[in-house]
């Protein structure tokens, strides 16, 4: 498909289990940022990857929370010990990195249920 | 913190009829990208329309418009005959030149009744 697509589009899990969620980018978007959006809320920033590396983990909100892209290209947040106040939906989006403007396009989102 | 304030969280229109949803944001910088990005149950958010802050003539996309205050950090959006398919959460959003991460305001979810 042409958009950025994300896996699983539903997940529950039990507290203190552990869940992977992928995202794949649109292809040929080097720039890839995960979201999580509570109940209610506004998308808040988790992390960004310029191609393979994460250029900005600064909303990651403990060391719970980690994510990799090895190859530049697919990315997978990883939740350890997970807790039911990790309950919301998980948005990914990427970008064709131009000089400037970044205009991210989102996917679906994973709405995680940590019961 | 750099906020994005939305101070309605619902509005609604008749179908045909003009909208303004309101959005006022904080930022230090005097680089920096505004958006307004539409979500419909589906989930998947859509940008609807950006504004570049260097830029003083308002952003328009076929029925939406912005008014952009900068002074006021005042960033509206106007929706011009609206339709039955506009009916979504609508969130404002700040991004900066060389900062990759969007700040999001809380949302207004607008209904647009036939």
């Amino acid at each position: 498909g042409a958009g950025v697509s994300q896996t699983p589009s539903n997940k529950v899990t039990e507290k203190g289990k552990y869940v992977e969620l992928r995202c794949d980018p649109i292809s040929g978007h080097t720039a890839l940022y995960w979201y999580r959006q509570s109940l209610g809320q506004g998308p808040e920033f988790l992390i960004y990857f310029q191609g393979t590396g994460a250029a900005d983990d600064s909303g990651l909100p403990n060391d719970r929370f980690f994510a990799v892209r090895p190859e530049g290209s697919v990315s997978t947040l990883k939740i350890q010990r997970t807790e039911r106040g990790d309950s919301a939906v998980y948005l990914c989006a990427s970008s064709r990195r131009t000089s400037d403007f970044n205009e991210q396009f989102f996917g679906p989102g994973t709405r995680l249920t940590v019961l | 913190a750099q906020t994005v304030t939305q101070s309605q969280p619902e509005m609604s229109v008749q179908e045909a009829e003009t909208v303004t949803l309101s959005c006022t944001y904080d930022t230090s910088e005097s680089d920096y990208y505004l958006f307004w990005y539409k979500q419909p149950p589906s989930r998947q958010m859509i940008l609807v329309i950006r504004q570049e802050a260097y830029k003083q003539q308002n952003a328009t996309e076929n029925r939406f418009s912005v008014n952009f205050q900068k002074a006021a950090k005042s960033f509206s959006l106007k929706i011009s005959d609206s339709q039955l398919g506009d009916a979504a959460m609508y969130f404002c959003a700040r991004g900066q030149g060389g900062s990759e991460k969007l700040v999001f305001g809380k949302g207004t979810k607008l209904t647009v009744n036939p």
